[in-house]
This record gives C-alpha cells, structure tokens and sequence, in this order.
C-alpha cells in the first residue's frame, strides 16, 4: 500500500530564515503531487503540484517554491520566511490527475 | 470558475443525533468530481468519497451516507448517530476534469459533538 511522509511535523523559524520541508510518498511510481497550504481558521490553497521530476507548476505567486528532485520527493523552500507564511503545509499525492489526492500528516510552521 | 461553499462554519451536536454537512458547488463544466474530507484535530485530511458528477446515487457507508443533487449543486453529508470521534473538521471539495482535476476546497464545517 502507498504512504505519504512529511517532515519536519512541526517547525519554529524566525523571519528571514530559509525553509525546506520534505514529502516523500512509497509504494507507487511517478506519482502526481501537490503541496497546500491552509492558513489559522481557514480552507486550503494548492500552492504547487508535480506531474513528473523535475516538471512543478504554481498556483499561488509566492515567497515559496517547490522542487521534485527524485520521482517520490517534493520539497517546499524559502530562501527567506515571512510572517504569512506561518500555517499548516500539506503535502498529497494521486496515481495521475484523474485520481483521488490522498494527504501526508502535514508540518505546522510557525514564523516568528 | 470553480466555487464549493460549505455554509455551515461550525457545528455542535450532542452524541447520538444525527447532523447533516451541507456543501454546495458552482461550476459550468458538465464533467467533475466532488470529494469529502475529514480533518480531525491532528491535522491530516482523511479522503471519505469521491462522486462523479454522472452518478447521482446517494451512498451510505456505516454510518455516513451522502446526498448528491444536481438540479441544487449540492453535495451534502450526513452523519448518523453522531460519536465524539466524529468531531473534526469536513471539507467538501470539487475538481473539473477540464481544469486539470485540480481540487477546489470549500471553508470547511468544523463539528463538535460533545458526550
């Protein structure tokens, strides 16, 4: 069966830093994946997804960029944080973009 | 444009009764799919169904059923018999096969049942 990992689970950073959180999925191939984010109180917003390494489109302009180094890993950076970009970030993947997305446990990242 | 509004921003039950998450979408596609998630309070979205907008069946799984109607673009939820581990927040959500499947999430309906 496929799982989805997240890390760090939770992150404190102070503002200006630089941010790299981790997504890694196991038990299937060349998965699409897709990185959320969802502010204090509120929906989620799709910030990037992946159809292949190397291939990340963005939704949302932002402070934020994404990368697929290898067919399973997406990793969210920021070479320098904001207080806005304080929430919850998740990660999700789906067999192609026809499928159902499935989600990791999520990182709480707290900008100070 | 897509649009999915869970009207309902909170919701607060006793145990037992039964409670229905309304979730109504906006879309000009006549191809998409509607989804409910469960967010409980560690934060993981928890996939629960996944409808095609060609099969109105209504569906029941234990003690969750859903309601699909398209002449009022809705998606509603209902919880039978309400249970403390349901308390969590539900999230209806909608993708179009035309815009990529990219998922639109509404605000989420966050239930509380107490004891």
């Amino acid at each position: 069966s496929q799982t989805i990992h997240q890390w760090p689970a939770t992150l404190v950073q102070p503002v200006g830093s630089p941010l790299s959180l981790e997504c890694t999925v196991e038990g299937t191939s060349n998965p699409n994946l897709y990185w959320y984010r969802q502010a204090a109180g509120r929906g989620l917003q799709l910030l990037f997804y992946s159809v292949g390494i190397g291939q990340i489109s963005s939704e949302v302009p932002q402070n934020l960029s994404a990368s697929r180094p290898q067919d399973r890993q997406f990793i969210l950076s920021s070479k320098k944080l904001l207080l806005s970009d304080s929430g919850f970030y998740l990660c999700a993947w789906s067999e192609n973009s026809q499928e159902t997305q499935y989600f990791g446990p999520g990182t709480r990242l707290l900008v100070l | 444009a897509q649009k999915v509004t869970q009207a309902q921003t909170e919701i607060s039950v006793v145990e037992k009764e039964d409670v229905t998450l309304d979730c109504v979408y906006e879309t000009r596609d006549t191809t998409y799919y509607l989804f409910w998630y469960k967010q409980p309070p560690s934060g993981e979205l928890v996939f629960l169904i996944r409808r095609n907008s060609f099969d109105e069946q209504n569906e029941i799984s234990g003690r969750y059923s859903w309601n699909f109607q398209k002449s009022t673009s809705s998606f509603n939820f209902t919880i039978t018999a309400s249970q403390v581990v349901d308390s969590a927040v539900y999230f209806c959500a909608l993708s179009e096969v035309n815009a990529g499947n990219m998922l639109t999430f509404g605000g989420g309906t966050r239930l509380m049942v107490k004891p």
